[in-house]
């Protein structure tokens, strides 16, 4: 059963434009919300994250977008650089303690072409 | 510099043989984590550790061993009983279990042929 489903698969938009990735969760119990970003051979960092106490988070040209009520939170990246070209993931997790893990979705490979 | 490695970036072993990943950290990080990434499947947990000389089965366990003798280090042993052990592994970290932010080594590709 997968618990954050991620979508599209891949995405392929010109300089300058507006990605858009969305993810959706079932667990009513998940309270952070990061995106990490991945390069090819290398291991993913985060990127930006956001709780459910707030419905946008803006890092520079990424935004995150929160809707609690429908259970679907998304990233933006702004004005797309060829240099953003990676495989983005979102992911969930529930509250601190010993359950505490992250949730992936299966991940988003974005082409930004020149 | 603070981080974490992972070695060596390629493996390749022979179907049958165990084999060890390692991964050490210099974060002073008491959670470590192991993951598993394949092609269109995201990242799912192997194990996951929360402090020295504890740690627990995550979504994927079957197959994999681990130990946590150092804070420090958190290897992972991939067994012969792994069937499909060829994948991308990635060893992770955070301050403390709970603690939100992971932070992740560069992986290894294991290739089993």
């Amino acid at each position: 059963q997968q618990q954050v489903k991620q979508s599209p698969q891949s995405l392929i938009v010109q300089k300058g434009g507006i990605s858009i990735i969305n993810c959706a969760y079932e667990n009513t119990a998940f309270d952070y919300f990061p995106w990490y970003q991945q390069f090819p051979g290398k291991g993913p960092a985060l990127l930006i994250a956001i709780r459910p106490d707030v419905s946008e988070k803006k890092e520079g040209r990424f935004t995150i977008s929160f809707n609690k009520s429908a259970k679907q939170f998304s990233l933006h990246i702004m004005d797309s650089q060829p240099g953003d070209s990676a495989t983005y993931f979102c992911a969930a997790s529930t509250g601190g303690g010993s359950n505490y893990k992250l949730t992936f979705g299966k991940g988003t490979l974005l082409t930004v072409n020149p | 510099d603070g981080g974490i490695t992972q070695s060596p970036k390629y493996l390749f072993r022979k179907e049958g043989q165990n084999v060890t990943l390692s991964c050490e950290q210099n974060l002073n990080h008491d959670a470590m984590y192991w993951y598993r990434q394949d092609p269109g499947q995201g990242l799912r947990l192997i194990y996951y550790s929360q402090i020295v000389n504890d740690f627990q089965k995550g979504d994927i366990a079957e197959g994999y061993s681990v130990s946590r003798e150092k804070k420090e280090s958190f290897p992972l042993t991939v067994t012969s009983a792994q069937k499909n052990p060829t994948a991308f592994y990635l060893c992770a970290s955070s301050i403390r279990q709970g603690s939100y932010e992971q932070y992740f080594g560069p992986g290894t590709r294991l290739t089993v042929t």
